[in-house]
């Protein structure tokens, strides 16, 4: 079935750039879109951003000054860039896959997007 | 702050149904969908589209929503739902995804 596997440096110092990338196996990363999410410890999940498959991207407001994504094709790998971090960019963060679809009923049309594949996710600490 | 509410916490007898919400003006456009993770796990999905679910997810889980507010219910639950469970969509502009905070339920 589809994995995801992030990758990187589970330390990173502060005002440095942390990047990661998702190799993602039995699956074409040019199909879907792509998705990071990152979780500090005992808090909730943030979305980061999305790539869809023809490299549009779209970011979280809140962190959009500091984050890029990107698509390695020939690898079947994205990848995220967060850059200038400080210590609450310390979070396990998680790859996904994200699939979309849009219904009809009586109560009227709706999209909908979901992620079914997830990495096992990857512990990045931001320290010097 | 996020555009998704949800119950910080719900409690459960074995065996018994509950049924949790997620609250938010994109939700009248956009179907949620719920994930389950468990301590040191990475999050599960459990329910997307119209109360669909994913191959492996036991039926005792379903999902439904109405005028803004989405429900995951879990129909006799078990020992290993106790869980965090997020609902997820797009914001109001459409363009990103947003998580609520999560609602954990604990099984008694």
């Amino acid at each position: 079935q589809v994995q995801l596997q992030e990758s990187g440096p589970g330390l990173v110092k502060p005002s440095e750039t942390l990047s990661l990338t998702c190799s993602v196996s039995h699956a074409s990363i040019n199909t879907d879109s792509w998705i990071w999410i990152r979780q500090p410890a005992g808090k909730g999940l943030e979305w980061i951003g999305r790539i869809s498959t023809n490299g549009i991207t779209n970011y979280n407001p809140s962190l959009q000054s500091r984050v890029s994504m990107s698509v390695d094709t020939s690898k079947n790998q994205f990848s995220l860039n967060l850059n200038s971090v400080t210590a609450a960019d310390t979070a396990v963060y998680y790859c996904a896959r994200e699939r979309s679809g849009a219904v009809s009923g009586s109560d009227g049309h709706y999209y909908y997007y979901y992620m079914d594949v997830w990495g096992k996710g990857t512990s990045v600490a931001v320290s010097s | 702050s996020s555009d998704l509410t949800q119950d910080p916490a719900v409690s459960v007898a074995l065996g018994q149904t509950v049924r949790i919400t997620c609250q938010g003006d994109s939700l009248k456009t956009y179907l949620a969908s719920w994930y389950q993770q468990k301590p040191g796990q990475a999050p599960v999905l459990v329910i997307f589209g119209k109360n669909r679910r994913p191959s492996g997810i036991p039926d005792r889980f379903s999902g439904s929503t109405s005028r803004g507010t989405a429900f995951l219910t879990i129909t006799g639950a078990q020992a290993e739902d106790e869980a965090d469970y997020y609902c997820n969509s797009r914001d109001s502009s459409g363009d990103h995804g947003v998580f609520g905070a999560g609602t954990k339920i604990v099984v008694l």
